[in-house]
C-alpha cells in the first residue's frame, strides 16, 4: 500500500527558502520507472506541477520556476525533498507530493494529503 | 509549455445527468492525458490516464475519449459523490501542465 506525506513549515517569510520533505512508503525510489513529483495549489486555484525526480536521479522542473527549485531524493530514508528559494506571498499554496504512475506516462496515482504553506511577513 | 484549457469552467447538474467536460491542448498530445477528481480539502484522485484508460477502482460511469488536441471526460449518470472539481493533465511534454479545472455542482 502506497502512502506519501508532506512535511515542512506552515509559515515562511518573503525571500526565505522553503524546504519540504515527502516521506513515502510502499515503494522504493531505487526501482526502475519510479518517480515522485511535487504539485502545488494556491487557495481556490488550479493545480501546478513543480518538479519530478526519477529512480535514476533524472530531474525535471517547471520551466517557469526552474531557477528557484531543487529536488533531491534519499532512497535509504524513502524521502524526496523540494527546496524553493526566494519565497513570495504568491507562493502561498497547498503543496502535494505524488507517486508517478508506473506505465503509461507521467500522471500521479497516489498523492499525499498536502501541506499548506503560507508566505507572509 | 503546452497550455491546457477546459470547458466549461463550471456546470450545474442533477443526479442522474450525463455530464461532459472538454479539455483542449495547445498542441497535439497523442492521448497523453489524465483526468483527476478533487473534492474540497482533499488531494486529487486519478480517474483516467492515456485519455481513456480507467484507473483501478474508478466506477465505470467515468469514461474518456479524444485525440490530437481535444479530449472529453464523460460521467454517464452523475452520482452524489461526483460533485467535485475535475482537472485534466497532459504528460506528452516533459513539462507537465494541468487544465484550470471544471467545477461540477448540484443544480
Amino acid at each position: 500500500q502506497i502512502t506519501l506525506k508532506e512535511s515542512g513549515p506552515t509559515l515562511v517569510k518573503p525571500t526565505q527558502t522553503l524546504t519540504l520533505t515527502c516521506t513515502f512508503s510502499g515503494f522504493s525510489l531505487s526501482t526502475s520507472g519510479v518517480g515522485v513529483g511535487w504539485i502545488r495549489q494556491p487557495p481556490g486555484k488550479a493545480l501546478e506541477w513543480l518538479a519530478l525526480i526519477y529512480w535514476d536521479d533524472d530531474k525535471r522542473y517547471s520551466p517557469s520556476l526552474k531557477s528557484r527549485l531543487t529536488i533531491t531524493k534519499d532512497t535509504s530514508k524513502n524521502q524526496v525533498v523540494l527546496t524553493m528559494t526566494n519565497m513570495d506571498p504568491v507562493d502561498t499554496a497547498t503543496y502535494y507530493c505524488a507517486h508517478r504512475r508506473l506505465v503509461a506516462g507521467t500522471c500521479f496515482d497516489y498523492w499525499g494529503q498536502g501541506t499548506l504553506v503560507t508566505v507572509s511577513s | 509549455d503546452i497550455q491546457m484549457t477546459q470547458s466549461p469552467s463550471s456546470l450545474s447538474a442533477s443526479v442522474g445527468d450525463r455530464v461532459t467536460i472538454t479539455c483542449r491542448a495547445s498542441q497535439g498530445i497523442s492521448n497523453s492525458l489524465a483526468w483527476y477528481q478533487q473534492k474540497p480539502g482533499k488531494a486529487p484522485k486519478l480517474l483516467l490516464y492515456a485519455a481513456s484508460r480507467l484507473e483501478s477502482g474508478v466506477p465505470s460511469r467515468f469514461s474518456g475519449s479524444g485525440s490530437g488536441t481535444d479530449y472529453t471526460l464523460t460521467i454517464s449518470s452523475l452520482q452524489p459523490e461526483d460533485f467535485a472539481t475535475y482537472y485534466c493533465q497532459q504528460y506528452y511534454s516533459t513539462s507537465i501542465t494541468f487544465g484550470p479545472g471544471t467545477k461540477v455542482d448540484i443544480k
